[in-house]
């Protein structure tokens, strides 16, 4: 079956400390494979996505994501966090063929001023 | 408007009530995904529109569940005679086009606790 899994349920680093929350994957064929994060309080947002080509993913406010097929890992890294990326982070994955996502159970980060 | 829009943001219900979740999503889009996001998980799929035909309802957790998009607009998401499990957070979502790799955009999500 198919499955997206995070092992660190809650990071705490402090500001400019590099950050690097683990995703693997469970899936056969094509992998369509996304991170998002969900500030408190507010919605869902897209990080970023991988679909095909440069398994190094850049997306917005600094982070990438680097596919790794040999692992089943897409994990997300950023070289120096600040206050504002206090967030839960979530890895998913494509569910079939019509564009639905399985997600994984989430990251809770906090980062210390 | 600018997003997907949910209400009621927070809704509180008896146990065995009714409820009734609405979602509009962005103007255009095609796909529209219901999910469940229980306290502590991550979102799990519930439902999934294309325009007006319901095509996946495998995540419903139960007949007590009932989703519609009559219009291919807005959608409600219907839960019949409401039980505790039933708690959790109802993430509405959509995709401008159907098939894997879209971005798809969330609301903020009706916040149900059944008493």
């Amino acid at each position: 079956a198919q499955s997206v899994s995070q092992h660190n349920h809650h990071v705490i680093l402090s500001e400019a400390a590099s950050l690097e929350l683990g995703c693997n994957y469970s899936y056969g064929g094509t992998v369509n494979l996304f991170w998002y994060v969900q500030y408190p309080g507010q919605h869902l947002q897209l990080l970023l996505k991988y679909f095909s080509g440069d398994p190094l993913v850049k997306g917005i406010k600094g982070f990438e994501a680097e596919f790794i097929k040999s692992k089943f890992s897409f994990n997300l890294r950023k070289p120096s966090v600040q206050w504002s990326d206090t967030a839960e982070y979530f890895c998913a994955g494509d569910r079939g063929s019509q564009g639905n996502l399985i997600f994984g159970k989430g990251t809770k980060l906090s980062v210390k001023p | 408007g600018a997003g997907v829009s949910q209400s009621p943001r927070y809704k509180v219900a008896k146990r065995g009530q009714d409820v009734a979740l609405r979602c509009d999503p962005i103007s255009g889009h095609v796909s529209l995904f219901w999910y469940q996001q229980a306290l502590g998980q991550g979102p799990e799929f519930l439902t999934y529109f294309q325009n007006e035909a319901q095509l996946d309802k495998s995540g419903l957790p139960s007949d007590r569940f009932f989703a519609e998009r009559p219009e291919g607009s807005v959608s409600t998401l219907k839960i019949q005679r409401t039980q505790q499990e039933d708690s959790a957070v109802y993430l509405c979502a959509s995709s401008v086009s159907w098939g894997a790799g879209n971005t798809i955009y969330f609301g903020e999500g009706s916040w149900l606790t059944v008493v």
